[in-house]
């Protein structure tokens, strides 16, 4: 049982390139989550799905879209990377509950923009 | 921001010591989570404590909430090495997303 998978791990753009990372869950989880993890800032939710076909937006959702066209993956896309998006990306998921369920977490993205 | 802030950001101990983190928020809320999380891992969920609940009990770790004082406490008894990690509190807003708070860098020497 994987849990919360995210690819790629590492990744190196360049300011302008676009890229998609991918978050697979299976744990039949109607909850996805997408943070930023940034140096003495903690944890940022940049947007979040609370089923198949929906999503809405974080703290920090500015420069990146998502999709959730199924209910095992949710994707976050750079359309324009800058380099204020050099960071860890975690992906997280949660049974229906939201804020009262604990959230699974994978094992980050680090993304690097030069 | 209603989000939660650790305190203390570093903290070393010896081996077989208790380490005591602690977690301030500022809105009230209905449950307060604490988080670990290994060097280049993800978060791992430790324990849930509602706003009903006092103080809970896992295994070595003991969590006390209090509302009146918007704020939770992380006790980790006889500590290891395999406990050195960043510990984080989390707390719900709007229902559906969470405020995580900056972080507990905890290092126990053997």
């Amino acid at each position: 049982n994987a849990g919360v998978t995210q690819t790629p791990k590492f990744r190196v753009l360049k300011t302008g390139q676009s890229m998609t990372l991918l978050c697979a869950q299976d744990m039949n989880h109607e909850y996805m989550y997408w943070y930023r993890q940034d140096p003495g800032m903690g944890l940022r939710l940049i947007h979040y799905s609370v089923g198949e076909g929906t999503t809405a937006k974080g703290e920090v959702p500015d420069g990146y879209n998502v999709s959730r066209l199924k209910k095992q993956n949710f994707l976050l896309g750079l359309e324009s990377a800058a380099p204020s998006q050099t960071s860890v990306y975690f992906c997280a998921s949660s049974p229906p509950g939201g804020g009262n369920q604990p959230q699974h977490f994978g094992d980050g993205t680090r993304l690097s923009i030069l | 921001s209603q989000q939660g802030e650790e305190d203390p950001q570093a903290l070393s101990i010896q081996e077989g010591e208790n380490a005591t983190m602690n977690c301030s928020y500022k809105t009230s809320i209905n449950n307060l989570q604490w988080y670990r999380q290994n060097s280049g891992r993800g978060l791992v969920h430790l324990i849930l404590i509602r706003s009903n609940e006092r103080e809970k009990h896992s295994g070595r770790l003991r969590v006390t909430l209090d509302t009146s004082k918007k704020s939770s406490s992380l006790l980790i008894t006889a500590s290891r090495a395999a406990d050195t990690a960043s510990y984080f509190c989390a707390t719900p807003y709007t229902g559906n997303q969470f405020y995580f708070g900056t972080g507990t860098s905890l290092t126990v020497i053997p």
